[in-house]
């Protein structure tokens, strides 16, 4: 089963509006890291948070995490038709028996309607 | 600094043929990682290599295999295709592949198996 599930798995809003997406996992992790795809295009890497961090900050993106919830989540703010695309957290396991095997969630995609 | 990139882009092959797909990291990135996505089973990690070893597999039969070259270059090689295996390859590279390690992803090579 996958590690990490996103909630809402669709969300749609006006321009302007922010929007935020959820992550939730199941097991410890050393790291949690936020993607963005386009169409089934690849993955653009948006921002990476550690499991000590308790939130980071990247432009119009906040991405806070709750290690005692095992939960994630993704703050757009000022949200752009641009930003139309499908939003995935990706989780590396702290016991993974190797190196970035990261674990994906099912993705929220996120329609921004101008 | 170019990318992560994939080639070839598209690829249409027959049941039953064999196909290799390749990966080319950032320069100066050493670890490669392949992921399989599919609209059913989403994102899933098929393996990694760090100077020419692969140090860890996903859960995929052995016709899916790999390799890295001593410049890092990745290769991944599918044989007697199925139409399951008509999916989105991902392929991402970071430095080290250690724990914490942005990973970052090429544009993928879209397998359709007719």
């Amino acid at each position: 089963s996958q590690q990490g599930e996103e909630d809402p798995q669709a969300l749609s809003i006006q321009e302007g509006e922010n929007a935020t997406m959820n992550c939730s996992y199941k097991t410890s992790i050393n790291n949690l890291q936020w993607y963005r795809q386009n169409s089934g295009r690849g993955l653009v890497h948006l921002i990476l948070i550690r499991s000590n961090e308790r939130e980071k900050h990247s432009g119009r993106l906040r991405v806070t995490l709750d290690t005692s919830k095992k939960s994630s989540s993704l703050l757009i703010t000022a949200s752009r038709a641009a930003d139309t695309a499908s939003y995935f957290c990706a989780t590396d396991l702290l016991f993974s028996g190797g190196y970035n095997k990261l674990i994906f969630g099912a993705g929220t995609r996120l329609a921004v309607h101008p | 600094k170019a990318g992560v990139t994939q080639t070839p882009r598209y690829l249409i092959k027959t049941r039953g043929q064999q196909v290799t797909l390749s990966c080319s990291p950032i320069s100066g990135h050493r670890s490669v990682s392949w992921y399989q996505q599919t609209p059913g089973q989403g994102l899933q990690f098929l393996f990694e290599y760090f100077s020419e070893t692969q140090r860890n597999k996903g859960n995929f039969p052995g016709r899916f295999s790999g390799r890295q070259f001593s410049n890092s270059r990745s290769e991944m090689n599918v044989s007697t295709l199925e139409l399951g295996d008509s999916a989105l390859y991902l392929c991402a590279s970071s430095v080290e592949g250690g724990r914490g390690s942005e990973a970052f992803f090429g544009q993928g090579t879209r397998l359709t198996v007719v």
